[in-house]
């Protein structure tokens, strides 16, 4: 089975800082994905990023960037100059390579940025 | 990129009540839907795949009796919550993948479900 661990339930950053959202996976799967949501208040969720297990380059995604360390099972989320809409929970996934591909959430990281 | 709609955003019920929700994928073919819970300040929990035409497949620990699915037609998935509770208050959230597209897959914006 698969399993996503995000280790920091709280973070806080000062605007324009960068910050760094850990997220460790464990899977016996040697194809699989990684993706970071963002949640807003609202609820909704939205896509920032994803990793392939293949991919040999760091996924970015204008301000986001996924510090990939496949040997570690690390998907950290860096998200630079941090903005006050940014604030908001983060939460990483996975998907093996299946039939369903159904996501597998971690606990999520709630992020705020200080002005 | 691909719409996931859901209805209604919020819905508040009387505990014993039966409360449907709906998830529609606005201009692509889902073929496979997810529908997810959420407790506040929790994670989201995968309770069950909604395939067209077919049963949905239920994790474990999710009554299948309790939360009724039916996947219609391929742009329509529906969860209804059968005799709710207050315990079965929560977010619910749908999703889908656009068929043999990519990775990504697409969220509805979700449904406060409040049982009193």
């Amino acid at each position: 089975a698969q399993k996503i661990t995000q280790t920091q339930p709280g973070m806080f950053v000062q605007e324009k800082e960068a910050v760094t959202l850990d997220c460790t996976y464990d899977t016996s799967d040697q194809s699989y994905g990684l993706f970071w949501y963002k949640q807003p208040s609202s609820g909704e969720m939205i896509f920032l990023i994803y990793q392939g297990s293949y991919d040999e380059q760091n996924a970015t995604e204008g301000r986001y960037s996924l510090n990939f360390q496949k040997a570690r099972k690390s998907a950290n989320l860096v998200i630079s100059a941090s903005q006050l809409g940014d604030s908001a929970m983060y939460f990483c996934a996975m998907r093996i390579s299946g039939s369903a591909r159904q996501l597998t959430f971690g606990s999520g990281t709630q992020l705020t940025v200080l002005p | 990129g691909a719409v996931v709609s859901q209805h209604p955003s919020w819905v508040i019920c009387k505990s014993g009540t039966s409360v449907k929700i709906e998830c529609r994928s606005l201009d692509f073919q889902a073929t496979t839907m997810f529908w997810y819970r959420q407790f506040p300040k929790q994670s989201l929990m995968l309770m069950a795949t909604s395939n067209e035409g077919s049963k949905a497949t239920y994790e474990q620990g999710v009554e299948k009796d309790k939360f009724l699915i039916n996947h219609a037609s391929l742009t329509l998935s529906t969860l209804t919550v059968t005799s709710a509770h207050p315990e079965d208050s929560s977010f619910y959230i749908c999703s889908a993948r656009v068929p043999n597209e990519g990775y990504e897959q697409y969220f509805g914006p979700g449904t406060r479900l409040t049982v009193t």
